[in-house]
């Protein structure tokens, strides 16, 4: 069974631009979930969706935004991009909703540098 | 909201050896799951082993086993006879029963060499 899948791997962006990426979860899992990680900061939680629905969000800015597709595929959006936004964005996707109890499976992540 | 905390940002040991990574962690909630990832240089996230708060039994997988210690809200993770393959950033991690707003709460991870 394939893994999570996020494109691109890696990308540059300049300040002001925005940027989606995307993440294709494991076959059967309707989770997607999103995380950011950087050096200061650590990973930090951004949203879950489950069944097209954003059902948890973290505590960023309302320009980070989500959505999932009816087939669980889900993007991210970051729009008027700011040099702190560069970091490696990690999806991870789950059999289903609340995440404790069914294990998160992460993909490789998209490392956005922002210029 | 929680906290997670990995006090120790770098571990060195020899090949085969054990070592314990260390996890303290604060929350008001009392039905929670406790998880420990590796992050090799892939970047890939990997679960390790999964704790659930409500059973008092310690989890194991194969090499990996942990104490969990629910009063102390201490959660170590112990790697019997380490291998290189081991060498990763360990990241210990918390949420509570059925999500929330807060996700997956992540300590900031323990850079673990094991050195040949």
């Amino acid at each position: 069974k394939a893994g999570v899948t996020q494109t691109p791997r890696y990308l540059i962006k300049t300040r002001g631009q925005q940027v989606t990426l995307s993440c294709s979860p494991i076959s059967g899992h309707r989770s997607v979930s999103w995380y950011q990680q950087t050096p200061g900061q650590g990973l930090q939680f951004l949203f879950e969706y489950f069944s097209e629905t954003q059902r948890n969000k973290g505590n960023f800015p309302g320009r980070f935004s989500g959505r999932q597709f009816s087939n669980s595929r889900s993007e991210m959006n970051v729009s008027t991009l700011e040099l702190g936004d560069s970091a490696l964005y990690l999806c991870a996707s789950s059999l289903g909703q609340g995440l404790g109890n069914s294990p998160l499976h992460f993909g490789n992540g998209t490392r956005l540098t922002v210029t | 909201a929680q906290t997670v905390t990995q006090s120790q940002p770098e571990m060195s040991v020899q090949e085969a050896e054990t070592v314990t990574l260390s996890c303290t962690y604060d929350t008001s909630e009392n039905n929670y799951y406790l998880f420990w990832y590796k992050q090799p240089p892939s970047r890939q996230m990997i679960l390790v082993i999964r704790q659930e708060a409500y059973k008092q039994q310690n989890a194991t997988e194969n090499r990996f086993s942990v104490n969990f210690q629910k009063a102390a809200k201490s959660f170590s993770l112990k790697i019997s006879d380490s291998q290189l393959g081991d060498t990763a950033m360990y990241f210990c991690a918390f949420m509570k029963r059925g999500g929330g707003a807060d996700g997956l709460t992540f300590g900031k991870g323990t850079h673990l060499i094991i050195q040949p």
